[in-house]
């Protein structure tokens, strides 16, 4: 089993819609959590930390459950740019280690 | 904002060459810095930690002496895959982190897509 698991993908949805995210880890020990955006062939950004309370960023809130080790992403209206593929990145001793990715394609 | 320069951005070389890849933190020093490898659809693996003036920390499963790592300066890591093979070809990123910036301090490199032919 992967450290970081999440949604298979990819995920279609219309410009304008609304799309959730998830993502969990194995490691209790993990210490900090964050989205990343990765557009095709290019190197991954920080999109926004999580936190336990929640934290929102215009159309994107992520959220922290550490009780259940999951990891969630929320676009509202979202916009044809939003396409790219977002990564659930965990730190852990240091390394940052990376899920799969969840590939999303916003629809015209 | 700082910046990760890595070069070159793609390369295609002759299978059993040696290519380097270097990564270079503009306006930062960066005492560490990493080197990742990412495959088609699949998520970027941490192959070693680079330490300045001292030797990388290989993961498991990554050869040391193929994958040579060199941080001869708090600004510059170089990453040179030996002899390469065609299983060798992959995006290779390298991301340096800026003390000053805690768990906000990984920059990441634009990436180097190497084909072995």
């Amino acid at each position: 089993r992967k450290e970081v698991e999440q949604d298979p993908g990819p995920f279609n949805v219309p410009e304008g819609a609304t799309v959730a995210f998830n993502c969990t880890y194995s490691n209790s020990a993990s210490q900090s959590f964050f989205w990343y955006r990765q557009d095709c062939r290019k190197e991954p950004k920080l999109l926004m930390s999580v936190y336990s309370s929640g934290n929102e960023d215009g159309r994107f809130t992520a959220q922290l459950n550490r009780a259940s080790q999951y990891i969630s992403l929320l676009i509202r209206d979202s916009k044809l740019s939003d396409s790219a593929t977002y990564l659930c990145v965990v730190f852990r001793d240091d390394k940052i280690i990376f899920g799969k990715g969840t590939r999303l394609h916003i629809l015209p | 904002g700082a910046v990760v320069s890595q070069h070159p951005s793609w390369v295609i070389c002759k299978s059993g060459t040696s290519v380097k890849i270097e990564c270079r933190s503009l306006d930062f020093q960066a005492t560490t810095m990493f080197w990742y490898r990412q495959f088609p659809k699949q998520s970027l693996m941490l192959m070693a930690t680079s330490n300045e003036g001292s030797k990388a920390t290989y993961e498991q499963g990554v050869e040391k002496d193929k994958f040579l790592i060199n941080h001869a300066s708090l600004t510059l890591s170089t990453l040179t895959v030996t002899s390469a093979h065609p299983e060798d070809s992959s995006f290779y990123i390298c991301s340096a982190k800026n003390e000053g910036r805690g768990l906000y301090g990984y920059t990441f490199g634009s990436g180097t897509r190497l084909t072995v032919v």
